[in-house]
């Protein structure tokens, strides 16, 4: 496959609750993202890493933190999950800046 | 930071007609403009870009132009067939890494 995978694919939690989504990559890529995709909004980025224990935020980082130790993981936590936080979420990596990314294949996130 | 519209939000064709989507951005520094197609469920692939010191790229049925001055890059898809039927997302970039993506536009071919 794309070499890409994110963990889990749909997941029901409760307002409160902390969640973490898992972004896995077999490609040793540099850059690694994580987008939210909301109807009317298209891709949102939430943060991004351009190298382990390097991270920055993006456009909707509020209530979202991001933790890079290898290479290959980059884990988004959502600290206290808000209804507003129900959405699909992508992880996306790329080798250079500026180059085309590859997205996994989603996590559906419904928050109650 | 950079702002990209995109337009129509829906577009129907026939199968074998052309179907154009647009998409202006506002930050001059963006000099890297990927488009993306996504199908229903499933995950968005990147099915061409261009960049700024190119004004023109064709790929088979879809080209991408992009017009510098007016801050504006569109994707023409030509012979449309069914499995062109998708949401399409165009994209810009700079140099600080971050793409901001519009808001997507569902083509759907007729058959």
């Amino acid at each position: 496959d794309a070499g890409i995978t994110q963990s889990p694919r749909h997941k029901v939690t409760e307002t409160g609750t902390p969640v973490t989504l898992r972004c896995h990559q077999t490609e040793n890529h540099r850059y690694m993202y994580w987008y939210r995709q909301d109807p009317g909004h298209g891709l949102r980025l939430i943060h991004y890493s351009y190298g382990v224990k390097d991270t920055d935020k993006g456009e909707v980082s509020d209530g979202y933190s991001v933790s890079r130790s290898k290479t290959e993981d980059f884990l988004l936590t959502l600290e206290s999950a808000t209804s507003s936080q129900t959405s699909v979420y992508f992880c996306a990596i790329s080798d250079y800046s500026n180059y085309g990314y590859t997205f996994g294949s989603g996590t559906r996130l419904t928050v109650v | 930071g950079e702002n990209v519209e995109q337009h129509p939000s829906t577009l129907s064709v026939q199968e074998g007609d052309s179907a154009v989507i647009k998409c202006t951005y506002s930050d001059s520094a963006s000099n890297y403009f990927p488009w993306y197609k996504q199908e229903l469920g499933k995950r968005p692939q990147l099915i061409i870009d261009i960049r700024s010191n190119v004004g023109e790229k064709k790929d088979q049925r879809i080209a991408v132009t992009l017009n510098k001055t007016a801050k504006h890059f569109s994707l023409h898809i030509t012979e449309t067939q069914p499995e062109d039927s998708a949401v399409y997302f165009c994209a810009a970039g700079n140099t600080g890494n971050q793409f901001y993506f519009g808001t997507g536009t569902s083509l759907t071919v007729i058959p």
